[in-house]
């Protein structure tokens, strides 16, 4: 059964590098019928893809984090990740990992982690 | 591709049949999926191409098309039934959600 993971530390100081990882277990990273995502959810709020990326490094981007972003993939770990740099206090929100099934859906995702920018 | 969901808030009671809008602010064919998200948990998908129902997820969740506006409908709400839904373009990128809709008990 598929599963994902996150993990990184939850507290991050603002100006600096939120930086996380999603485990992936179950089944395999490389794959031509997935990609792999990054969700965030401020608190009390709906839901904001940030980016997906493919098992060979191609990288799609939401357009408002596109800029400060970097994702990256280590297929050999089964594991893919998120930079996100020069972090503010909007910033703040829940991390989902997810996997997308191109053209249908997040069918899976990772429980979650809570990151807050603050000193 | 902009998602606007209505409402943004709604209150029923267990039984009771519910309909949620999202229309996208362009064509996107049925390239758009449901979610559902209970407090503290992450989303889960329940329908995907517009009307197919995730495997696992109860038949009383249901999901139509016409044109651009789509519709999930829950035909008998159940206790475990009240949460957020999302709607969710998987057209073209930037793949987009919608803003939600908060499904509370009367």
């Amino acid at each position: 059964q598929l599963q994902l993971q996150e993990s990184g530390p939850g507290l991050v100081q603002p100006s600096e590098t939120l930086a996380l990882t999603c485990t992936v277990s179950g089944a395999s990273i490389v794959s031509r019928r997935y990609s792999w995502g990054w969700i965030r959810q401020p608190p009390g709020k709906g839901l904001e893809w940030i980016a997906n990326i493919y098992y060979k490094g191609d990288i799609d981007y939401g357009p408002s984090l596109r800029s400060r972003v970097t994702l990256s993939v280590d297929t050999s770990k089964s594991q893919f990740s998120l930079k996100l740099r020069s972090v503010t206090a909007a910033d703040t929100a829940m991390y989902y990992c997810a996997r997308y099934i191109f053209g249908t859906s997040f069918d899976t995702w990772g429980q979650g982690t809570l990151v807050t920018v603050s000193s | 591709i902009q998602l606007t969901q209505s409402p943004s808030f709604l209150s029923a009671s267990v039984g009771d049949r519910v309909t949620i809008t999202c229309r996208a602010s362009q064509g996107i064919s049925s390239d758009l999926a449901w979610y559902q998200q209970r407090p503290g948990k992450a989303p889960k998908v329940l329908i995907y191409g517009a009307s197919t129902l995730q495997s696992g997820v109860p038949s009383r969740f249901s999901g139509s098309r016409s044109g651009t506006e789509f519709t999930l409908t829950i035909s008998t709400l159940q206790p475990e039934d009240f949460a957020t839904y999302y709607c969710h373009q998987v057209k073209s990128y930037p793949i987009s959600f919608g803003q939600g809709t908060r499904l509370e008990i009367k």
